[in-house]
């Protein structure tokens, strides 16, 4: 069964620290993406990916960077968390003709304390 | 620009009745994507349809039925005979475009419906 991993289902930072998320897909898709998610928001895109070492800002990239240096990772990075980061994210992959739209990771609940 | 709107927030119904998420779209695009997707308390989101612009058939799966609407611009979701499974948060979202293009195709979700099921 295809995949989306994400290294970690809950987090728990402290205030100023840098934070990687990692997520791994192994359907060989082009394109990766990061979204938050919180209450009444719905699903917001920070930054998505359609290639290896290309990246391209979402709606929200502010706070955030990503990298993906093979074409099954995508990292997002928070710089220095702060409070309002606290969130659930979720990583997706989709690739050319791809019927289901996009494939999700569990996601990765992380409290920035 | 494009724009997902689902105005109800949560849904509480009792076990057996039929229950409707409404979800309606903005697009200035003439090819473009509608899918619904159900988050289950496990957070993982879990592709239930996907249809495009120029199919406006209605579709029936099993208790799920799918209205899709270009005149008044929605998609609806009818759960009929609700279980207490189907208990979830339920997206409505759209994509832009034709999906074959080798570039990525963002996917613009709505906030979402919580839908409870009450025994």
């Amino acid at each position: 069964d295809v995949k989306v991993t994400q290294s970690s289902r809950y987090l728990v930072k402290r205030t100023g620290e840098k934070v990687f998320l990692e997520c791994v897909q192994d359907m060989d898709h082009e394109n990766m993406f990061w979204y938050r998610q919180d209450p009444g928001l719905g699903l917001r895109l920070i930054y998505f990916s359609y290639d290896v070492k290309m990246k391209e800002k979402g709606d929200i990239p502010e706070g955030y960077s990503v990298s993906r240096e093979k074409k099954e990772r995508f990292s997002l990075i928070l710089e220095s968390a702060s409070t309002n980061q606290t969130s659930m994210y979720l990583c997706a992959s989709s690739g050319p003709g791809t019927r289901r739209g996009y494939t999700f990771g569990s996601g990765t609940r992380l409290t920035v304390v | 620009a494009q724009k997902v709107t689902q105005a109800q927030t949560e849904i509480s119904v009792v076990e057996k009745e039929d229950v409707t998420l409404d979800c309606v779209y903005e697009t200035r695009d003439t090819t473009y994507y509608l899918f619904w997707y159900k988050q289950p308390p496990s957070g993982e989101l879990v592709f239930l349809i996907r249809r495009n612009s120029f199919d406006e058939q209605n579709e029936i799966s099993g208790r799920y039925s799918w209205n899709f609407q270009k005149s008044t611009s929605s998609f609806n979701f009818t759960i009929t005979a609700s279980q207490v499974v189907d208990s979830a948060v339920y997206f409505c979202a759209l994509s832009e475009g034709d999906d074959f293009h080798s570039s990525a195709s963002k996917i613009i979700f709505g906030s979402g419906t919580r839908l409870s099921i009450r025994p």
